[in-house]
Formats: structure tokens, sequence, C-alpha cells
């Protein structure tokens, strides 16, 4: 199994409809990123949350960190097309080391006009 | 973005063939990195090079060799590839610490082996 999980693997939601995305880990966190990626392409980052109980927001996207159970969500609030893509969370699970980072599998995302 | 570039964005060679990919940062940062993202595949780091750190991931073969020249530039040479090695290699920046790092990445080259 990986060390971090991601869930669902893909979603399609219709616009404007909210969504969540789950990333467990089976490891101590500590740092937890978040990125979204076009098919082919690099990845742009998003969010990055330290400390349990930490909930960012950025327009319409928001993640939580709940380290005690290890986990982080982001939840996208009346989705546009604009939001479809993969997003990958990060986080340093191996090392400690913000530097060496462990991906999930990522969610692709698809947002239906 | 064009923060952190990288070239050629597409790139296919022969087994036997040498290349080399080339990533460079226009963003001040002290830190550059490798990844191999495959079909199907979590994103995998391959190479850290920074002022604190130097990681190489063990399980990369010695058929991928980085160099990094300065802060800016970071290259990646490639000799006797397989066909598994065919994915999209993605370079990334940052200037961070230990503990707080966000990457940023360039838009990868896709890399196919034949």
């Amino acid at each position: 199994s990986q060390e971090l999980e991601q869930s669902p693997q893909s979603l399609i939601v219709q616009e404007g409809k909210n969504l969540t995305i789950n990333c467990t880990s089976s490891k101590t966190l500590y740092g937890l990123y978040w990125y979204k990626q076009k098919y082919g392409e690099g990845l742009i980052f998003l969010m990055m949350l330290q400390k349990g109980g930490e909930e960012k927001s950025h327009e319409k996207i928001t993640a939580k960190l709940d380290e005690k159970k290890q986990q982080s969500s982001l939840h996208i609030t009346a989705s546009q097309p604009s939001h479809a893509g993969i997003y990958l969370c990060g986080a340093a699970i191996s090392s400690g080391s913000a530097r060496q980072l462990t991906f999930g599998s990522g969610t692709q995302l698809t947002v239906l006009p | 973005e064009t923060g952190v570039t990288q070239t050629p964005r597409h790139l296919v060679m022969g087994m036997t063939n040498k290349k080399s990919l080339k990533c460079e940062q226009h963003l001040g940062h002290n830190a550059m990195y490798w990844y191999k993202q495959s079909a199907k595949k979590p994103l995998e780091l391959m190479f850290v090079y920074s002022l604190e750190e130097r990681v190489e991931n063990n399980s990369v073969p010695s058929r991928f060799s980085p160099e990094c020249p300065n802060s800016s530039h970071l290259f990646l040479h490639l000799h006797t590839l397989q066909p598994e090695d065919s994915a999209l290699y993605l370079c990334a920046s940052s200037q961070g610490s230990y503990r707080v790092n966000e990457q940023y990445f360039g838009p990868g080259t896709r890399l196919t082996v034949t």
C-alpha cells in the first residue's frame, strides 16, 4: 500500500456542485502540500498546511489538516470547469524533510458544464 | 508560468542514445529537484540539490545522472535508457527550509524511449 492514499481516484461533478478530496497518510505528517496538475503538465502549488487543525482557503478551495488522523481534505465549493484537473497531495513523511515529499496518486476531477 | 523552464518539452530517444534534460529557475530559489511521473504511479522524487541537502533516491538507476552547476540550473543526463524509463520528467525549485518548502514546478519533459 502507498504511504499517501488519495480518495477518490476520480471524480465527475456537475458545475456548481461542491466536492471533497481526501489525502490520508500511513505515517506522521510533517506538513501537507496540495497541488493541481493539468494532464501532462507541471504542478501548480495550491496550499500548504503545517499544524493540526489548520485550515486555509483560496478563492473557492479550502484545505484542512487533521494531524491526529493523519489526514487532509481539499474542498471545492461551487465547482467550475476551470477546477478540472488532477489534484495531488504531497507530504514530508519519509524523512521529515519538506524537501523530500511523498505524493499521492492523485484525484482526477472532471467538472461538467 | 515561466518561473521554472524545462527543455526540451518532448524527447524521443533510442536505448543507445545519450541525451540531457535541462532545467532553469528564474525565481532565486536555493533548491532544485528532479521528479519522475509515470502512468498510474505516484510522482517519484529522484534527486534534490540544495545548500543543506543533496539527496539521491537509491532506487534511481545509474543511467540517470544529475548535474547542478549552480543554484539556477539543473541537468539530468540520460544514457542507455530502457523503455520503462518513458515518463514525464518534472523539475522543481524552492526557497524554503527543512520544515517549510513550497515547490514550484516546470512544465516537464515528456520522454519516450524506443
